[in-house]
């Protein structure tokens, strides 16, 4: 069965601190891993996209990284903004197949 | 952001009643899916569209049905609501000859069943 796992589960930082979330899956085959942002009460947005040939993945001061080897992703916050409190959701794809998603990780970012 | 647009952003009904979820898109895309999200839970797949009249259920299709008679439209009915389907239903769009590509969401619909 295809699965995500995130954390941790919630992390609270303060504001322009850094900080880094997991995201390990057992999708297979895989297709592509993205990390979505999203706000209380909206809906996911898409921060990046990575294939299975792409190790780094930047978007601002979001960058994501992917060890298709042993089948992990972690997404690094940089001087992080009140703004970036959020849950962020790691999603894989496998080959024709649907989204994965994990169960997110909710920050807080505290001035 | 990408045209999407759901309706009713809130919706409070009895169980027992039929409740009909509209998504609607404008950006000409094939793939249409109908999530919900539960605390504790990831987004779970309903039902997705892989074009007019072509759907296919989800991990989680019990107790709802879909349509989709244009490609703009993606209707997700419950026939007879019940308190377990109280939640957060999002409707995304994927488009392009990859069906993996960018997934882009709506705002959500928060239906309540009492």
């Amino acid at each position: 069965k295809n699965q995500v796992e995130q954390s941790p589960q919630s992390l609270i930082i303060l504001e322009g601190k850094n900080c880094t979330l997991q995201c390990n899956y057992t999708v297979s085959p895989f297709s592509n891993l993205r990390w979505y942002k999203q706000d209380t009460g909206r809906g996911p947005v898409s921060l990046t996209i990575m294939t299975f040939s792409e190790n780094t993945k930047s978007n601002g001061r979001y960058t994501a990284t992917l060890d298709a080897d042993t089948k992990q992703s972690s997404l690094h916050i940089t001087a992080s903004q009140l703004s970036d409190s959020a849950s962020y959701i790691c999603v894989v794809s496998a080959l024709y197949s649907t989204l994965t998603f994990g169960k997110g990780t909710m920050l807080l970012v505290s001035p | 952001d990408a045209g999407i647009t759901q309706s009713p952003r809130h919706k409070v009904t009895e169980t027992g009643t039929p409740v009909t979820l509209r998504c609607h898109q404008t950006e000409n895309h094939r793939y249409m899916y109908w999530y919900r999200q539960d605390p504790g839970h990831g987004l779970r797949l309903i039902h997705y569209s892989y074009g007019v009249k072509d759907t296919d259920k989800g991990e989680v299709s019990d107790g709802y049905s879909v349509s989709r008679s244009k490609t703009e439209d993606f209707l997700l009915t419950l026939e007879s609501a019940t308190s377990s389907q109280t939640s957060v239903y999002f409707c995304a769009i994927s488009g392009g000859r990859d069906r993996n590509t960018e997934a882009f969401f709506g705002q959500g619909t928060r239906l309540t069943v009492v």
